[in-house]
């Protein structure tokens, strides 16, 4: 069936570091994808999105691009900031899903 | 401020009490739905309501009971639960379902505890 596979935390890294979290997905159509994020107390906020093979999602200096090929939808950033500390979900719809799948979600630490 | 309130945001329940979470959106949205996290695992979709009908119950234990009696408006019936139940619960809503579903707009959650 359909899923989402992320890398297990936690992801501890100093400021100013590059930040890769992994995601890849089984689908059995051409999903829409996701990244969520959880900042403590808090529910999830949609991070970033894709629909499509080859397109980039991007936003707050994160981006992921949609790999077809590899099935992924790695996250990324260039220089992460203690504020950035959250736990990640990586998401994606599917033609006749009727709501998202989600990853186990992988929490980052920035330590100062 | 998501436009999705959830209550109580914490509940404490022994195993024969019955309790209900609730969840109000002041998006307009016609669909919702709730989420159960727990540490370690993927989040899991229990159940989905389009226009006040469900649509999705994803083998939820009947311990657990959704109620939906307009599209703002969404609550979780909780009896007899078990320690294992001990979870955050998540409500969220969008606009449509699927594939156009695009966003999940998600409340704060409700963090019950079964003893």
């Amino acid at each position: 069936g359909d899923s989402v596979t992320q890398m297990e935390g936690p992801v501890t890294l100093s400021e100013e570091a590059f930040l890769t979290i992994n995601c890849t997905y089984t689908a059995t159509g051409y999903p829409s994808l996701f990244w969520y994020v959880q900042y403590p107390g808090e529910g999830l906020q949609l991070l970033l999105k894709a629909t499509k093979a080859d397109d980039k999602g991007s936003n707050k200096g994160f981006e992921a691009t949609y790999r077809k090929e590899t099935t992924s939808f790695h996250l990324e950033k260039g220089s992460v900031q203690v504020s950035d500390s959250a736990v990640y979900f990586c998401a994606m719809s599917d033609t006749g899903r009727r709501a998202l799948t989600f990853g186990s979600g992988t929490r980052l630490q920035v330590q100062p | 401020e998501t436009g999705v309130t959830q209550t109580p945001r914490h509940l404490v329940m022994g195993m024969t009490n019955k309790k209900s979470l609730k969840c109000e959106q002041h998006l307009g949205h016609n669909a919702m739905y709730w989420y159960k996290q727990s540490a370690k695992k993927p989040l899991e979709l229990m159940f989905v309501y389009s226009l006040e009908e469900r649509v999705e119950n994803n083998s939820v234990p009947s311990r657990f009971s959704p109620e939906c009696p307009n599209s703002s408006h969404l609550f979780l019936h909780l009896h007899t639960l078990q320690p294992e139940d001990s979870a955050l619960y998540l409500c969220a809503s969008s606009q449509g379902l699927g594939q156009t579903t695009g966003e999940l707009f998600f409340g704060e959650g409700s963090r019950l505890t079964v003893l």
